[in-house]
């Protein structure tokens, strides 16, 4: 199994450029969820998803959209980017949703953007 | 929403001794509490969890315990050794059979010193 993957690894945008991040994972898991990292913050929370056709929002949703066609992958887009979004995004997955037996979310390599 | 507080942001201790991390969570509805280790440039990765039914948790040199009364929970690291080095994340969850995501803490820098 390739776990989760995330493409590109880097990204450099100009500001009001549009651009999707991708993530896929072959684990057959459920949960799919993006978070961004920057530097002193932890991991915030996008956008989440519990199934194929569900989608909801999570702490920072604003300027990110999200779709869920199929339960593999777990598209984040930036409609029209700014220097604000320049960060570290993570995709992770989880087998279920939580409160279940297994809760461990499993993070992808990520994807370093840098919006100019 | 819920908010997750970690101590300290910087840990230097050395080789062989103890490390303690804290961290503080503000939803008493919270009910899944994961560690997660990140080496520079590499992904977040778990390392232990626990839950609000269970005080403590060990696994080799890691342990975790949780109080729920003070809502506050802990790492600790004996015989650190220098591929500790990392930053860790304490996070919490909202229980109640919804699906949003983590909270995370906003990390602490653990340096071994040789």
């Amino acid at each position: 199994n390739a776990g989760v993957t995330q493409t590109p690894k880097f990204q450099v945008l100009k500001t009001g450029q549009s651009m999707t991040l991708q993530c896929a994972q072959d684990m057959n898991h459920e949960y799919m969820s993006w978070y961004r990292q920057d530097p002193g913050m932890g991991l915030r929370l996008i956008h989440y998803s519990v199934g194929a056709g569900i989608t909801d929002q999570g702490e920072v949703p604003n300027g990110y959209n999200v779709s869920r066609s199929t339960t593999e992958d777990f598209p984040l887009r930036l409609l029209s980017a700014a220097p604000s979004q320049t960060s570290v995004y993570f995709c992770a997955s989880s087998f279920g949703t939580f409160g279940g037996a297994v809760d461990e979310q499993f993070f992808g390599p990520g994807t370093r953007l840098t919006v100019l | 929403g819920e908010n997750v507080e970690q101590h300290p942001s910087t840990l230097s201790v050395q080789e062989g001794d103890s490390a303690v991390i804290k961290c503080t969570y503000s939803d008493s509805a919270s009910n899944y509490f994961p560690w997660y280790k990140q080496e520079l440039g590499k992904r977040p990765q778990l390392i232990i969890d626990i839950r609000s039914n269970v005080g403590e948790k060990k696994d080799q040199r890691i342990a975790v315990t949780l109080n729920k009364t003070a809502k506050h929970f802990s790492l600790h690291i004996t015989e650190t050794q220098p591929e500790d080095s990392a930053v860790y994340f304490c996070a919490a969850r909202i229980g109640g059979g919804g699906a949003d995501g983590l909270t995370f803490g906003k990390g602490t820098h653990l340096i071994i010193q040789p």
